[in-house]
């Protein structure tokens, strides 16, 4: 099972609106969680970090939020852009273990006029 | 400019002819790390290194293979390549792995006939 989920795993949203992408973990203890954006065929840049003891996190128009106890982050697009329409990804990272980091499948936004 | 640069890009290949793609970073990290990319599974962990001649396996390791000899340079080795070695293939840095962001190069198109 995975241990990073995201939904909705697609979403079209009108130009100018506000949308929230959720992502739930099992990943326990954890060190980090991040979000990436990733443009179709382009490399994941990312959006934020946000260690365990940390609640919101914002760059720019993007806010992500994240509860410890229920294990849930979620990321908020305010008044949405053209260029919003890519893939945002969850990454969490384990508090002990083999510097892996767990990956959602993430979560593809289409932004239209 | 901080950058992850791979190469080819692009790349169609036979089974079984060895090839190299090459990953290289200016930022004097001492992580990095080889993902694979599919529809509908998400970016997977190939192998992964904490530094120099320090390497390690990630979710997806075979048929691959990686060396580190310098801090800049992580090539990812397919020795006999397969149809099913068919993917998008993204390098990735950092300077440790604990809260630092991660650098991705812009991506590796592969394709294995």
């Amino acid at each position: 099972k995975n241990q990073v989920e995201q939904s909705p795993q697609s979403l079209i949203i009108l130009e100018g609106k506000n949308c929230t992408l959720q992502c739930n973990y099992t990943v326990s203890p954890f060190s980090n969680l991040r979000w990436y954006k990733q443009d179709t065929g382009r490399g994941p840049v990312s959006l934020t970090i946000m260690t365990f003891s940390e609640n919101t996190k914002s760059n720019g128009r993007y806010t992500a939020t994240l509860d410890a106890d229920t294990k849930q982050s979620s990321l908020h697009i305010t008044a949405s852009q053209l260029s919003d329409s890519a893939s945002y990804i969850c990454v969490v990272r384990p508090y002990y273990g083999n510097n892996r980091l767990a990956f959602g499948k993430g979560n593809q936004v289409v932004v239209i006029p | 400019e901080a950058q992850v640069t791979q190469n080819p890009r692009y790349l169609i290949t036979v089974t079984g002819k060895k090839l190299t793609v090459t990953c290289s970073q200016n930022m004097n990290h001492e992580y990095m790390s080889w993902y694979r990319q599919d529809p509908g599974l998400g970016l997977r962990q190939i192998y992964y290194s904490m530094n120099v001649e320090v390497t390690d396996k990630g979710d997806v390791p075979e048929g691959y293979k990686v060396s580190r000899k310098e801090k800049r340079n992580f090539p990812l080795i397919l020795e006999s390549p397969s149809p099913n070695q068919t993917s998008l293939y993204f390098c990735a840095s950092s300077s440790g792995i604990s809260g630092n962001t991660i650098y991705f190069g812009e991506g590796s198109w592969l394709t294995v006939v």
